[in-house]
């Protein structure tokens, strides 16, 4: 069984520059998450899909953070502009659904704003 | 809100020794789930070990046991015979539940084995 798959796994831009990560869960899996992982520190949840909606997004940085995930499979999260704060390692995880305890994490996209 | 607290950045272990990372988390609710979490270099977070808090008996998995102390709020990790294949970043996580399915992480402790 294939894992969650993430790409790109390193990124570097130039701050004011976007940037979008993308992550391809676990088949049949309906929950779908966005964490950040600052260097040295614990991830923190970005936002929690159910299928296509977003049910907790309080996390995330609405004025320059974005996130989609349509048709309820694959997800999209992108940063405009970024800032050199963004610097961190981005994890996405998929669990069969949001009561199952188990989450799976993909590999991360460790992005680095300079 | 819940917080989740490790309080050694770093520990070391001889190879085929026992080891003990701590963990303790603030929650004022009474159902929920602990987890011990290992991030090797590769980033990738890998479930290792996890606590239901209605349960009084302490999970074990292999090589790998908590001691769950529900009313200290404590809940330590074990690792017994260490190998370096365990040498990576140990996180706790707390979830409520059932209906939660946040996790709340401490901060890590980075492990090292010696052979």
């Amino acid at each position: 069984e294939a894992g969650v798959v993430q790409s790109p796994r390193y990124k570097i831009i130039e701050k004011k520059q976007p940037v979008a990560f993308w992550c391809n869960p676990i088949s049949g899996h309906n929950t779908l998450y966005w964490y950040r992982q600052n260097l040295g520190q614990g991830p923190e949840l970005l936002i929690r899909y159910e299928n296509e909606e977003a049910v907790d997004d309080s996390q995330l940085p609405k004025d320059r953070f974005s996130a989609e995930r349509l048709k309820g499979v694959d997800s999209t999260l992108k940063i405009q502009p970024a800032e050199l704060g963004d610097s961190a390692v981005y994890l996405c995880a998929s669990s069969l659904d949001h009561i199952s305890y188990e989450q799976y994490f993909g590999p991360g996209t460790r992005l680095t704003v300079t | 809100a819940q917080t989740v607290t490790q309080s050694q950045p770093e520990m070391s272990v001889q190879e085929a020794e026992t080891v003990t990372l701590s963990c303790t988390y603030d929650t004022s609710e009474s159902d929920y789930y602990l987890f011990w979490y290992k991030q090797p270099p590769s980033r990738q977070m890998i479930l290792v070990i996890r606590q239901e808090a209605y349960k009084q008996q302490n999970a074990t998995e292999n090589r790998f046991s908590v001691n769950f102390q529900k009313a200290a709020k404590s809940f330590s990790l074990k690792i017994s015979d260490s190998q370096l294949g365990d040498a990576a970043m140990y996180f706790c996580a707390y979830r409520n539940s059932p209906s939660g399915s946040r996790l709340t992480f401490g901060e890590g402790t980075q492990l090292t084995v010696n052979p």
